[in-house]
This record gives structure tokens, C-alpha cells and sequence, in this order.
């Protein structure tokens, strides 16, 4: 168990730029989640998948938002055209089936997104 | 729809005294309730959970919280304050779809 791990851990861009994140959840997980965390916020719920399918999308996340999981592995979050709003911490979370102590999300570094 | 509130976005307790983080959920089915601690430009770290085995729920680092119904609580404990507990804590319940939902955050300050 090598814990979930995120990459880049910062970006920064330019606004209108397009930017890819990557997470690798834990191994064994089958569920995996994406928040977003703004500046003294609690994180806010983005979209999450159950093996390659993608089960459930914020309205937080807009048309210039994108995330796969095609192989039920590892997870990519893409953001179009970036927007200074879109600064923030995007973290990843992973869980194991339910039933194994599947209520229990395990969370990467983050990701810290800078849009000039 | 589940929900969390903090008291507090901010408490300062001296080391070596009692720390007390206040949170209340919304619920309209029994919850799993959360905590997790977030160090500067860290990501989060479980520090305890409550999922109807005991009211009384340890957690790590000396951690603990008491889920009250009557209350609709879940506060987090710690009877002696140590310097390296100063973070940002959050209290979270977790939806019937399996997203969680995090309160909006308590900076915890340890005084010398």
C-alpha cells in the first residue's frame, strides 16, 4: 500500500491554457474521487468513478472540465481553457469495494493549480 | 441532503490543555461521520470515523470524538494539546452517494 499519489503537486499556468492532472489511486480501490478545495474551504466534491465508469458529476464541474478513468486505474482530470476562478487544490480520493471498509476515502498530496 | 457544520474557523488552546472542535451534522438517515486533519499544502489524513459501532469513536494522535443523536454532534477531543496537533480539521459526513461532504474547516492554534 503505497497510498494515492498525485502529479503534478503544482501548476501554474496562464489563463485560457489547458491543464492535465494525474492520480493513482491505491492499488486494491476500485472507487475513486476528485475534489476541488479553495482557500480556507473544506473540499468540494467534483465527480467520482467505480472502476472505469463514472458514476456522478458535480455542477461544480462546468463543460471546461473532463475526467476519465479508462482502464479502472489510474484517473486524469483535464481543465479547458483555464479561468483565474479555477485556482485551487484538486485532490484525489480512492476507496476500497464496499463492504471492505468502502466508506473510508484515502486521499493523495493535491495537486495546487495556479492560473495567472 | 447530509450536511456539516463547523463552530469555530478558528481555536487557539495553550499546550497541554484541552482541545474541543465543535461540529453538528444534518442527517436524514443515519450517518458515517468524519474527521480529518490537513497539515499546510498536505492533503487530508483520517483522523477518526464513526459508523454506528460505538458512540465513542478513538482515532489516532490521541484523538477522539462522541456522536450524540440527541445532539446531532460529533465533536472532536483531545485531553492535552501538543504542538505538532496545530493543522486544519475538518468534520465531514459521507452522502448516500458515497461523496463526502466536508464541513468548512477549523484552524487549530497551539499556544506556547
Amino acid at each position: 500500500d503505497t497510498g494515492v499519489s498525485q502529479d503534478p503537486r503544482h501548476k501554474i499556468t496562464k489563463r485560457g491554457q489547458n491543464v492535465t492532472f494525474r492520480c493513482d489511486p491505491i492499488s486494491e480501490h476500485n472507487r475513486l474521487y476528485w475534489y476541488r478545495q479553495t482557500l480556507g474551504q473544506g473540499p468540494e466534491f467534483l465527480t467520482y468513478f467505480q472502476n472505469e465508469a463514472q458514476l456522478e458529476k458535480s455542477r461544480l464541474l462546468s463543460d471546461r472540465f473532463s475526467a476519465e478513468r479508462p482502464k479502472g486505474s489510474f484517473s486524469t482530470l483535464e481543465i479547458q481553457r483555464t479561468e483565474q476562478g479555477d485556482s485551487a487544490m484538486y485532490l484525489c480520493a480512492s476507496s476500497s469495494p464496499l463492504g471492505q471498509g468502502g466508506d473510508t476515502q484515502y486521499f493523495g498530496p493535491g495537486t495546487r493549480l495556479t492560473v495567472l | 441532503a447530509q450536511s456539516v457544520t463547523q463552530l469555530g474557523s478558528h481555536v487557539s488552546v495553550s499546550e497541554g490543555a484541552l482541545v474541543l472542535l465543535r461540529c453538528n451534522y444534518s442527517s436524514s438517515v443515519p450517518p458515517y461521520l468524519f474527521w480529518y486533519v490537513q497539515y499546510p499544502n498536505q492533503g487530508l489524513q483520517l483522523l477518526l470515523k464513526y459508523t454506528s459501532a460505538a458512540t465513542l469513536v478513538k482515532g489516532i494522535n490521541g484523538f477522539e470524538a462522541e456522536f450524540k443523536k440527541s445532539e446531532t454532534s460529533f465533536h472532536l477531543t483531545k485531553p492535552s494539546a501538543h504542538m505538532s496537533d496545530a493543522a486544519e480539521y475538518f468534520c465531514a459526513v459521507i452522502s448516500s452517494a458515497s461523496k463526502i461532504i466536508f464541513g468548512s474547516g477549523t484552524r487549530l492554534s497551539i499556544r506556547p
